[in-house]
């Protein structure tokens, strides 16, 4: 089992629905990473977050909106999104960000847009 | 660009076969190595890392990985595969002073019994 936990892991939308994805981890991590993965595809880095704070933002279109409300929390946050969204979304920690700690993932939430 | 490359896309090996999957990166620099392995349905898990020291590292389920810097390769093997490792295998890179994690394309590894 992983000790990330993503929640839902499947999520069917429409383009015109409000949905969060949620990720949680309990191992003190402070660095925290959304990437999104497409069938056949690596995972591809949406969003950094260290200490809380977004590090980094790989120019993702402002229908995801990430959030970290405290240090083992980070949500999602999906709005009006394009069928081409439609993709397994991955979350991960680490230990620290600028550190060459490895980071743990969860299972991901399957995204799927009507 | 730089990059990392996983020229094998697709693996098909029979049980007690040995494997060999190549990673190779172009940043040049101190570099972290990392190989990740996805089972059917499970999540990303770490199989090895190497970040100084001894170049031949030794992961989890009898996996190694081999770092020569000057082919700037990091590749995997085992000995003798099982059914059980059928997967996708990811290899992946970060630089010293820029942690973003690089991943390969990733190699599908089908082993029949």
């Amino acid at each position: 089992d992983t000790e990330v936990t993503q929640t839902p892991k499947h999520l069917v939308m429409g383009m015109t629905n409000k949905k969060s994805l949620k990720c949680e981890q309990h191992m003190g991590h402070r660095a925290m990473y959304w990437y999104k993965q497409k069938a056949k595809k690596p995972p591809e880095l949406m969003f950094v977050y260290s200490y809380e704070k977004l590090s980094i933002n790989e120019s993702v279109p402002s229908r995801f909106s990430p959030e970290c409300p405290n240090s083992s929390l980070l949500n999602l946050h999906l709005h009006a999104l394009q069928p081409e969204d439609s993709a397994l979304y991955l979350c991960a920690s680490s230990q620290d960000w600028g550190s060459n700690q490895p980071q743990h993932f969860g299972d991901g939430t399957r995204l799927s847009i009507l | 660009a730089q990059s990392v490359s996983q020229h094998n896309h697709h693996v098909i090996l029979s049980e007690a076969a040995s494997l060999e999957l190549g990673c190779n990166y172009s940043y040049g620099g101190t570099v972290n190595l990392f190989w990740y392995v996805q089972y059917p349905g499970q999540h990303l898990q770490l199989l090895l890392k190497y970040f100084s020291g001894d170049p031949l590292v030794k992961g989890i389920k009898g996996f190694e990985a081999e770092f020569i810097k000057s082919k700037f390769s990091f590749n995997l093997r085992k000995p003798s595969v099982q059914w059980s490792d059928t997967a996708e295998y990811f290899c992946a890179v970060t630089r010293t002073g820029f942690q973003k994690l690089v991943f390969g394309t990733g190699t599908r590894l089908l082993v029949s019994p």
